[in-house]
């Protein structure tokens, strides 16, 4: 079983709609946890962190459900360019460092 | 900034060459990493380091060697290149009293073994 499990998509939307993705992590022990986005062919970005308590950036919500061991990602209103590759990532503490581990990505196409 | 450079951006290699990527970061951040990304399998670790001077093993290690005789320079060697060596290397750094959360990546390298 993977450490971090994305469904890849693709996800095919109208501009406008709103979109979600989850993904489900297998350590319950991982510490922090983020969205990156991934342009094609580009590096991954962080797009935002997941806390607990939820949190909000423009049209972008995430969520944490620590009991379920799942995250989730919301965007509204979909632009064009939300078009990329979401990454789900955790971070896990090991030994004295941490390790960032990431899901395959789920990929979105907004379409005109 | 520049951030995270990494050289060279392509390269195309026959099975048995080696050859080193260079990744170079100019935010002073103690963590850098070496990632390879293929299809459907999501980035990977391949080995990291936590400090000029130290290295260690990520989930695949193996084939690879790196150096850290710098804080802003972290190398990944290959002695001898093998086809399943073939996939996009990412390196990233990120600050350690962050906790290593949020790391900053290079623009990747694209490496082919025929």
């Amino acid at each position: 079983r993977k450490e971090v499990e994305q469904d890849p998509g693709p996800f095919n939307v109208p501009e406008g709609a709103t979109v979600a993705f989850n993904c489900t992590y297998s350590n319950s022990a991982s510490q922090s946890f983020f969205w990156y986005r991934q342009d094609c062919r580009k590096e991954p970005k962080l797009l935002m962190s997941v806390y607990s308590s939820g949190n909000e950036d423009g049209r972008f919500t995430a969520q944490l459900n620590r009991a379920s061991q799942y995250i989730s990602l919301l965007i509204r209103d979909s632009k064009l360019s939300d078009s990329a590759t979401y990454l789900c990532v955790v971070n896990n503490r090991v030994d004295s460092s941490y390790k960032l581990i990431f899901g395959s990505g789920t990929r979105l196409l907004v379409r005109p | 900034n520049a951030g995270v450079t990494q050289t060279p951006k392509f390269r195309v290699l026959k099975t048995g060459q080696s050859m080193t990527l260079l990744c170079a970061q100019d935010m002073n951040h103690e963590y850098m990493y070496w990632y390879r990304q293929d299809p459907g399998m999501g980035l990977r670790l391949i080995h990291y380091s936590v400090g000029e001077g130290t290295t260690a093993k990520g989930e695949v290690p193996d084939g690879y060697n790196v150096s850290r005789l710098k804080k802003q320079n972290f190398l990944l060697g290959l002695e001898s290149a093998a086809p399943s060596q073939t996939s996009v290397y990412f390196c990233a750094s990120s600050d350690r009293d962050r906790g290593g959360d949020t790391q900053y990546f290079g623009p990747g390298t694209r490496l082919t073994v025929l």
